[in-house]
């Protein structure tokens, strides 16, 4: 079935410590999207991608960094900088298109945690 | 400054009533709408789109209204179903820079349909 992967569906850190959140799509989109939601809030961009080797800072960007080496795969790392790392992180897929929006699919999520 | 609102944080209807979700929005540079439902530990899914240049689009029970003058869209559902229930997110995109569109979400909200 094609989707989008991501692990773990439990993550802790502890302080001063950097995490990397996995997120794999067999879907072939070119475009991914990390979001983080917290209680009672939307979601809120992170970082996209449009195409391998590229990306760009979403709202929410300090904090955190990403990269994009392949198609399939958009990890992301939350580091020590990041003072406020717990919350549900999304990650999500699109084709990409020059005429409209394309829905985003979704994984699980990944449910951050400070020790 | 929120972009995308969504006033209502729970809505509980009747199994086979019409459940009615509202959305606001601000910016007048948004051109497509999309609705999520979201299940707890969950990564939302995509329900429903509709275009600016539409005013609705109908799948099955759900059904998308688009008032562009007043900024405003809603998500009937008709009839309700106890598997309908679960949080909501109205999303919003407009061109941003290159090819791609980015979402901004509301912060969600909660539909409980009582068997």
């Amino acid at each position: 079935d094609g989707g989008i992967t991501q692990s773990p569906k439990y993550l802790f850190r502890k302080e001063g410590q950097n995490v990397t959140l996995s997120c794999e799509q067999n879907l072939n989109h070119d475009a991914m999207y990390w979001y983080r939601q917290d209680p009672g809030q939307g979601l809120r961009l992170i970082y996209y991608s449009q195409i391998v080797n590229d990306f760009q800072k979403g709202d929410i960007a300090e904090g955190y960094s990403v990269s994009r080496e392949k198609k399939e795969s958009f990890p992301l790392t939350v580091t020590s900088a990041q003072k406020n790392p717990t919350a549900f992180y999304l990650c999500a897929s699109s084709a990409r298109t020059d005429s409209q929006a394309q829905p985003q699919h979704f994984g699980d999520g990944t449910r951050l945690s400070i020790l | 400054d929120q972009q995308v609102k969504q006033n209502s944080p729970s809505l509980s209807v009747q199994e086979g009533r019409i459940s009615i979700l509202n959305c606001d929005y601000t910016n007048s540079m948004f051109d497509y709408f999309l609705w999520y439902k979201k299940y707890p530990a969950e990564g939302p899914t995509f329900l429903i789109s509709i275009s600016s240049i539409k005013d609705k689009n109908e799948d099955g029970r759900f059904t998308v209204f688009l008032n562009k003058s007043a900024k405003h869209l809603s998500l009937h559902i008709v009839p309700s179903q106890p598997g309908d229930s679960a949080v909501y997110f109205c999303a919003a995109s407009a061109r941003s820079g290159g090819s791609n569109y980015k979402l901004t979400f509301g912060k969600g909200t909660l539909l409980t349909v009582n068997p």
